[in-house]
Formats: C-alpha cells, sequence, structure tokens
C-alpha cells in the first residue's frame, strides 16, 4: 500500500485559509467516505480533526472542514490562527481493518 | 474518557525482537473496535503497522508482515506488538491506537531506538 499524496508544505497570513489536498486511489479514498484528518504539534501525539471527509469532533473550531471528489480530499483551515501552525495528515480507511496515511504537510502561519 | 499507553523498552539492539504492550482504559477492549499500532520515525510520516480485533482476527501492513506479530489479551484489557529482526530504519515513535473507519484514540507514543 502506498501512502497518500499531499503537499509538503503550505502557508498563509492570519486570518486567511489555507487548503490542504490529500491524494490516494480508488482502494482508498475513492473507495470510501472515511477520509480522516490529524494535527501534530512537535513531540506530540496526532489529533483528529475531521473524520469521514467532513465531519469534526466535538472540540475541534468550525474553521476546519473537509470536503472529497473522486480520489483527493481536502482540508481547509479558515481564519487562520497562530496555534495552527503544525504537521497535517491525512488519512483512509482501506477496506478490511487497514489504514494508509498521507505524506503529511507543515502549515506555516506568516 | 478512552486512554492509551504504551510501554516497553526504549533501546532495542539490530536483529533483536521488538515488544510494546498498550494498556486501554476507559473502554473494554472486547467492544467493537479495531486496536491497533501506527509508527512515525523521526522527521518522517505516519506508517500503520497493523491492528487486531479482540476475536484474534488480525491486519498486518505488507511491507511489515513478514516480521510483526500483534496479540491481543483480553483478561488485561491490553494488546501487544512484537516486531521481529529490527535494523536501524524501524527506530521510531510508537503510537498504540483504537480504530473504526477512523483512528479516534492514540497513546501518547514511545521512541523506541535500534542501536547497538
Amino acid at each position: 500500500q502506498s501512502a497518500l499524496t499531499q503537499p509538503p508544505s503550505a502557508s498563509g497570513s492570519p486570518g486567511q485559509s489555507v487548503t490542504i489536498s490529500c491524494t490516494g486511489t480508488s482502494s482508498d479514498v475513492g473507495g470510501y467516505n472515511y477520509v480522516s484528518w490529524y494535527q501534530q504539534h512537535p513531540g506530540k501525539a496526532p489529533k483528529l480533526m475531521i473524520f469521514e471527509v467532513t465531519e469534526r469532533p466535538s472540540g475541534v473550531p468550525d474553521r476546519f472542514s473537509g470536503s472529497k471528489s473522486g480520489n483527493t480530499a481536502s482540508l481547509t483551515v479558515s481564519g487562520l490562527q497562530a496555534e495552527d501552525e503544525a504537521d497535517y495528515y491525512c488519512s483512509s480507511y482501506a477496506g478490511t481493518n487497514n489504514f494508509v496515511f498521507g505524506t503529511g504537510t507543515k502549515v506555516t502561519v506568516l | 474518557q478512552v486512554q492509551l499507553q504504551e510501554s516497553g523498552p526504549g533501546l532495542v539492539e539490530p536483529s533483536e525482537t521488538l515488544s510494546l504492550t498498550c494498556t486501554v482504559s476507559g473502554d473494554s477492549i472486547s467492544s467493537n473496535y479495531y486496536w491497533g499500532w501506527i509508527r512515525q520515525p523521526p522527521g518522517k510520516g505516519l506508517e500503520w503497522i497493523g491492528s487486531i480485533y479482540y476475536s484474534g482476527s488480525t491486519y498486518y501492513n505488507p511491507s511489515l508482515k513478514s516480521r510483526v506479530t500483534i496479540s491481543v489479551d483480553t483478561s488485561k484489557n491490553q494488546f501487544s506488538l512484537k516486531l521481529r529482526s529490527v535494523t536501524a530504519a524501524d527506530t521510531a515513535v510508537y503510537y498504540c491506537a483504537r480504530a473504526f473507519v477512523v483512528v479516534d484514540h492514540w497513546g501518547q507514543g514511545t521512541l523506541v531506538t535500534v542501536s547497538s
């Protein structure tokens, strides 16, 4: 199984929006509506930000939103804040108790 | 509140077996979830190692399948990882996690270094 493809970096000024893409195949992203997004600060465990493509867990700000078209999913962070600076990883269920992760995107708040 | 905690040696010699245990609290390991292991080499991305259901059904990442065993102990509410014949490339932070179409709870992670 191959990792999902994400851009290595993305950036924006405070208050702006940034969108991160996550490209897979019909065996993972395109085959299931089970795409998740994780935020990871240095030295910390990943934190679930989006699940089932568009859903936010309790406590996650509505500035975070997800979408999917075909084999590509996207995460948009609107109204960027300093604390949003982190690494972001997408993940997709790939059937039979299996998951695949993205290559990761470092988001910088300018 | 579900909590997972990894435990095990932080240093393993090359060619030996890496062994980690995950203790689950706040949920029964016999509930309708899979219990998995994920690793992250220093400065790199996340890799799904494999997972187990309380009944013993397992899935392993094909790239690691020949070296990995995941087991469960329902009496202790724990599950474990064994990775055989390790090399420096297996140096990583290892996370245990709960999953069911989404990995929704993670342990804090434990760094395992492979070195003599």
